[in-house]
């Protein structure tokens, strides 16, 4: 069991420029998450995945966020024309199928940086 | 929406001394967990107990399900238990998928 990667671990960009990040869950784990974390803040969601279905959206993912599941196995989280507010930390977890048990376990994160 | 809070915000502790963390939510759960931030973010899982008390090594964590709290215990601790502590909550009702809502933290500094 290798864990949750994500990828990049760091991504600087410029204002305006659409920046995508990877996250590969644990195998067999169907269930993926995104987060985000600003400093000093506790990690807040983003979206929900179930298989490849995308089944829940929070508030904070505006229309220049979008993330795919295609095969219901990694994710892709895409922002586009970013803003210098995008600059966070983004979580990516993933839990075990069932609902005995939908403890969540945490890749290390992709920190982007807006200039 | 559920709401967690989590004290101290802060706390500092020399070496070996012993500390109690509390997270007070706001509705009943099906998901509680403690995490461990280190300092290159990545979350460390401690516990997943959204009812009963379980123990790992110097750490231990009680949750009080009825009463809507959690503690986290952390015996003799190590300057290596520096970082932040987070507690997350799924609340126990229709519509939400499991995203876990998450507290402020407390930031722990042990100092040698």
């Amino acid at each position: 069991d290798t864990g949750v990667s994500q990828d990049p671990r760091h991504k600087i960009t410029k204002r305006g420029q659409n920046v995508t990040f990877r996250c590969d869950p644990i195998s067999e784990h169907n269930r993926l998450y995104w987060y985000r974390q600003t400093l000093g803040q506790g990690p807040e969601f983003l979206t929900y995945f179930q298989n490849e279905a995308q089944l829940e959206k929070s508030r904070l993912l505006s229309d220049r966020f979008s993330a795919e599941r295609p095969k219901g196995s990694f994710s892709t989280l895409e922002i586009q024309r970013t803003e210098q507010g995008d600059s966070a930390m983004y979580l990516c977890a993933s839990s075990p199928p069932g609902q005995g048990n939908n403890e969540q376990f945490f890749g290390p994160g992709t920190r982007l940086t807006v200039l | 929406g559920i709401q967690v809070e989590q004290s101290p915000p802060d706390l500092i502790l020399q070496e070996g001394a012993n500390s109690t963390l509390r997270c007070n939510f706001s509705d009943s759960v099906n998901n509680l967990q403690w995490f461990h931030q280190n300092p290159w973010g990545q979350l460390i899982n401690l516990f997943y107990i959204p009812s009963g008390t379980k123990q790992n090594g110097r750490l231990s964590a009680t949750t009080v399900a009825t009463e809507r709290y959690s503690l986290l215990y952390i015996s003799s601790s190590q300057t290596t238990d520096s970082g932040v502590y987070f507690c997350a909550a799924h609340p126990n009702y229709g519509g939400s998928q499991g995203n876990l809502i998450f507290g402020k933290g407390t930031k722990l500094s042990v100092k040698p």
